[in-house]
C-alpha cells in the first residue's frame, strides 16, 4: 500500500542550532511531496513542498531536499526558534492525480531554550 | 490573508446521537477536502470535492458519515449516528489546484 513515515517522533533541538526532520516515502509514482507544520490544537500550516523534478527548494529559514533515488524526503530548519516547536508531518501525492495527500506519521520537534 | 473557515471548533456529543461540521474554503478554491485526524497521526482523507462532485470518497464511512457541497462553494460533513471510535479532529482544507492545500483550524469531535 501507499504510506509516508518519519524516522523519528521525536527531535529535540537547541535553540539556535539547526533542525533536520526525515521522511521516507515508498510510493514511486509520487511527483509531489509537502511538509506541514501543526501547533497544538490547530489545523496544519503549509511550510513548504517540492515537485519531483526537483531534489532542492529553499524558503524563508527552510529548505526540503528530495533523494528519488532512496525515496527519503527531509525538512532542514535554520536557527531553530522555541516558536519553531511543533509537530512536522510530510505528505505525498501517491499514485492520485486528483491531488489527495498521504500524510506520515509526524515528528514532534522540542526547542530548548 | 484568507483562511479555511470551520465551525464549531470543539464539538462534544453522546454516542447515537447526530453531528454536523461545517467548512468554508478559501474563496475560489474548487477543490475542498474533509480529513480525520486521531491523536498523534497525520491526517486521512475522507472525501474529497471538486466543485460540487464528489472525487474521492473511498475511506467515507457511508453507513453513518455523508458529506456535501451543494453549491460548490462551502461544504457539511455529518456524522450519524456517532460512535466512540468517531472523536477525533476533523479538518478541512482547499486548493485551486492538485497541489497546494490549505487547513483550516479543524473540529475537534468527543464522543462520549
Amino acid at each position: 500500500g501507499e504510506s509516508v513515515g518519519l524516522h523519528l517522533p521525536t527531535l529535540s533541538v537547541q535553540e539556535g542550532d539547526n533542525s533536520i526532520i526525515n521522511c521516507a516515502y515508498s510510493n514511486s509514482a509520487s511527483d509531489y511531496f509537502i511538509w506541514y507544520k501543526q501547533e497544538s490544537g490547530k489545523g496544519p500550516q503549509f511550510i513548504i513542498d517540492i515537485r519531483s523534478n526537483m531534489d532542492k527548494r529553499q524558503g524563508q529559514r527552510v529548505t526540503v531536499l528530495l533523494n528519488k533515488t532512496v525515496k527519503h524526503l527531509s525538512l532542514q530548519i535554520a536557527a531553530t526558534q522555541p516558536g519553531d516547536s511543533a509537530v512536522y508531518f510530510c505528505a505525498e501525492n501517491g499514485s492520485s492525480n486528483t491531488g489527495k495527500l498521504i500524510f506520515g506519521q509526524g515528528t514532534t520537534l522540542q526547542v530548548k531554550p | 490573508e484568507a483562511e479555511v473557515a470551520q465551525s464549531p471548533r470543539y464539538k462534544i456529543t453522546e454516542k447515537s446521537q447526530a453531528v454536523a461540521f461545517w467548512c468554508d474554503p478559501i474563496s475560489g478554491h474548487a477543490t475542498l477536502y474533509w480529513y480525520r485526524q486521531i491523536l498523534g497521526q497525520g491526517p486521512e482523507l475522507l472525501v474529497q470535492f471538486q466543485d460540487e462532485s464528489v472525487v474521492d470518497d473511498s475511506q467515507l464511512p457511508k453507513d453513518r458519515f455523508s458529506a456535501e457541497r451543494l453549491k460548490g462553494v462551502d461544504s457539511t460533513l455529518k456524522i450519524q449516528p456517532a460512535e466512540l471510535g468517531d472523536s477525533a479532529m476533523y479538518l478541512c482544507a482547499s486548493s485551486n489546484d492538485r497541489y497546494e492545500q490549505y487547513f483550516g483550524p479543524g473540529t475537534r469531535l468527543t464522543v462520549t
